[in-house]
C-alpha cells in the first residue's frame, strides 16, 4: 500500500538509449513532481503537474518529457541519455489543501 | 523565497533530545517554516512545519522564536533510525504546485 511508488528503482543504460521511469500515487492527490538528486546530493525540482497540467518546469532540457496520463500518474521520459543525467529521480505529490509533498522511494539511474 | 542557514552536521547520543537549528533572517510574514529529513537511500520525509506558534506532532516538536528568523527542530528521543539529513525549507504556502527548494541540510547522526 505504498503512497508514491517509482518503477524502476534501479536502471543501468548506455549513452544516447530512451528510458522511462513510471511513477503512481494511491492519495488521491492532484499535483505530483519530479526531482532529481544528483551526485552532490542537492535535491531539485525538475517539474509539476496539477490535475494532469504542466504547472512547473524548471529549465530541464527538452530530452526530459513528463507525461501525466491521469492525476494518479506522471511518467519521466528521458530521450538520448547523457552521462550528466546520472542521478536519483524522486517523484512526489501532494494534496489540494496544505502544502506537505510526500516523496517516492527515488529511481537510481547509471548512464555508463 | 526566503534562504536558510543550518550547520553541516551534528552528533546526537542515542535517547537525547537532538535539537536542530536552523536560521532564517529574511523570512517573510507568510511564509511556513517546513522539515523534512533524508535517511539513506530513501525519499524525503516529511517532519513538521509550522508559521508563528510552536508546533508538535508524534515525531518532533518544532520551536520558532518570536521575531520568526530561527526555529529549532526538536527530537526528543533520538533513535538509531533518526540518523538522516534534515533540512530546514521556507516557503510561501501556495495553490498548489509547492516547488519546494532544499539546501544542504544538517547530517545528524545518532550515536550509541
Amino acid at each position: 500500500d505504498t503512497a508514491v511508488s517509482q518503477t524502476p528503482k534501479y536502471l543501468v543504460t548506455q549513452m544516447g538509449n530512451d528510458k522511462s521511469i513510471k511513477c503512481e500515487q494511491n492519495l488521491g492527490h492532484d499535483t505530483m513532481y519530479w526531482y532529481k538528486q544528483d551526485s552532490k546530493k542537492f535535491l531539485k525540482i525538475m517539474f509539476s503537474y496539477n490535475n494532469k497540467e504542466l504547472i512547473i518546469n524548471e529549465t530541464v532540457p527538452n530530452r526530459f518529457s513528463p507525461k501525466s496520463p491521469d492525476k494518479a500518474h506522471l511518467n519521466l521520459h528521458i530521450n538520448s541519455l547523457e552521462l550528466g543525467d546520472s542521478a536519483v529521480y524522486f517523484c512526489a505529490s501532494s494534496p489540494p489543501v496544505g502544502n506537505t509533498i510526500y516523496f517516492g522511494e527515488g529511481s537510481w539511474l547509471t548512464v555508463v | 523565497d526566503a534562504k536558510t542557514t543550518q550547520p553541516p552536521s551534528m552528533d546526537c547520543a542515542e535517547g537525547r533530545a537532538a535539537n536542530l537549528p536552523c536560521n532564517h533572517s529574511t523570512i517573510s510574514g507568510n511564509e511556513y517554516v517546513y522539515w523534512y529529513r533524508q535517511i539513506h537511500s530513501q525519499g524525503p520525509q516529511y517532519i513538521i512545519h509550522g508559521l508563528k506558534n510552536n508546533e508538535t506532532n508524534e515525531m518532533a516538536s518544532l520551536i520558532i522564536t518570536e521575531d520568526r528568523k530561527s526555529s529549532t527542530l526538536i527530537l526528543p528521543h533520538a533513535t538509531l533510525r533518526d540518523t538522516a539529513v534534515y533540512y530546514c525549507i521556507v516557503r510561501l504556502h501556495m495553490e498548489y504546485g509547492n516547488k519546494l527548494v532544499f539546501g544542504a541540510g544538517t547530517i545528524l547522526r545518532v550515536k550509541s
